[in-house]
């Protein structure tokens, strides 16, 4: 079942800052953050584990509140470089299968 | 290193060839994937390999033929296409067994079925 991501798409000036968030109705093992520039292929963010880990990459964190089956993407004094299209993906098992949300456009401007 | 190669970057074929997709990866991972991404849209999961062997094929149709010949190779052979067939696909790697199972993508086949 596929996680839902809002927004759909946020527009940032640099410095800014933005959070996206990746729901699901069912319990969660995991969730896998990845951003997408055009043409490109996904780039591995983090991962967040159920047990409620918070974890940080640069000006890039994240956060899994398990109670609720939501994950959300933190990013901090936003850069030009974030420009891109972010997904989450979801595992409900231990195990190889992902399912990806639809994803969330975000665009900085400078 | 956390490279996944692919060939052709781009492919361009009829609806009555056959072709194949090719990815490689030299991370010693187990488990390699093939994802199709249409534009604007998720990649979706078309198949699993994990030790070589098919672990999860999500219902795609026969037109679409994996292959793992060895841990660091994967194919994809397709025949008799569908212009909806065009997309992205995509490659990905990762290692079983090892908590969280990392997927990397490889950059892609933009494949246009005419």
């Amino acid at each position: 079942q596929q996680p839902v991501q809002s927004p759909q798409a946020v527009i940032l000036r640099e410095g800014e800052d933005a959070v996206i968030n990746c729901s699901s109705s069912k319990a969660l093992y995991s969730v896998h953050w990845y951003r997408q520039k055009h043409g490109e292929a996904p780039v591995f963010l983090m991962i967040l584990l159920k047990g409620g880990e918070q974890k940080g990459h640069e000006k890039i964190s994240a956060s899994f509140n398990e109670k609720k089956q939501q994950s959300s993407l933190y990013l901090t004094a936003s850069q030009l470089s974030y420009s891109g299209t972010y997904f989450c993906g979801t595992a409900r098992e231990y195990g190889n299968k992902l399912v990806f949300g639809a994803g969330t456009i975000l665009r900085v401007k400078s | 290193d956390t490279e996944v190669t692919q060939t052709p970057k781009h492919l361009v074929m009829g609806m009555t060839n056959k072709k194949s997709l090719k990815c490689e990866q030299h991370m010693g991972h187990r488990a390699m994937y093939w994802y199709k991404q249409k534009a604007k849209k998720p990649p979706e999961l078309m198949f699993v390999y994990s030790y070589e062997k098919l672990s999860i094929n999500e219902s795609v149709p026969s037109r679409f033929s994996p292959e793992c010949p060895n841990s660091s190779l994967l194919n994809l052979h397709l025949h008799a296409l569908q212009p909806e067939d065009s997309a992205l696909y995509l490659c990905a790697s990762s290692q079983p067994g090892q908590r969280p199972f990392t997927q990397y993508f490889g950059p892609g086949t933009r494949l246009t079925v005419l």
